[in-house]
């Protein structure tokens, strides 16, 4: 299996709601990322994970909230968003080892704050 | 701190030329430097990465730590190599981030 796998692929929730957003990897990578896309923009680094934990949290707003249950797993759980956080939601993993370090990503997520 | 500068939004080119979309970047340490390339409705996949200096689809790309550049290159365009394109740049603990991209548009 060489497959990020995002679910959901499409989400509309309110500006009240608390939704999740999943992402799994069977390939042993220990590193997971997530990212928002906004359209015709690059991807913007959000966290990172490394090994289940976090390494890297890119000054991003407490409403989001990302957690790693274990080394397959990735959730970014979502509370009292913005319409201006609609986006693509990218998640992506990569081994840790030198040479084979490029990241592997997910279909996406596109969210829709209303 | 990581940088990835991409000059061009747009490169517009005929099938059959040659295609070169440029990367610049800043790093104080040691990178690892990627191209990756987002063909229309799919994902973002790796197209290339420095380390292994390998030819993909006929893109090259060479690391010039002088120049600090890691141009893509290609010597005859095809109309399906049309997609955005990415540089990437790995640096210590995993951090990832990308250049502003390039839409390479190959005309008929």
């Amino acid at each position: 299996d060489t497959e990020v796998t995002q679910t959901p692929k499409h989400l509309v929730m309110g500006m009240t709601n608390k939704k999740s957003l999943k992402c799994e990897q069977h390939m042993g990578h220990r590193a997971m990322y997530w990212y928002k896309q906004k359209a015709k923009k690059p991807p913007e680094l959000m966290f990172v994970y490394s090994y289940e934990k976090l390494s890297i949290n890119e000054s991003v707003p407490s409403r989001f909230s990302p957690e790693c249950p274990n080394s397959s797993l990735l959730n970014l759980h979502l509370h009292a968003l913005q319409p201006e956080d609609s986006a693509l939601y990218l998640c992506a993993s990569s081994q840790d080892r030198t040479g084979y370090t490029e990241a592997f990503f997910g279909q996406g997520t596109r969210l829709t704050v209303v | 701190a990581q940088r990835v500068t991409q000059p061009e939004k747009l490169l517009s080119v005929f099938k059959g030329a040659p295609v070169e979309l440029k990367c610049n970047y800043s790093y104080s340490g040691s990178p690892e430097l990627f191209w990756y390339v987002q063909y229309s409705r799919q994902r973002l996949q790796l197209l290339l990465r420095h380390i292994s200096r390998e030819s993909i689809k006929g893109f090259t790309a060479d690391l010039n730590k002088g120049e600090t550049s890691f141009h893509l290159k290609k010597p005859f365009a095809q109309e399906e190599d049309s997609a955005m394109y990415y540089c990437a740049l790995r640096g210590a603990t995993n951090k990832l981030i990308f250049g502003t991209g390039t839409l390479l548009a190959v005309q008929p």
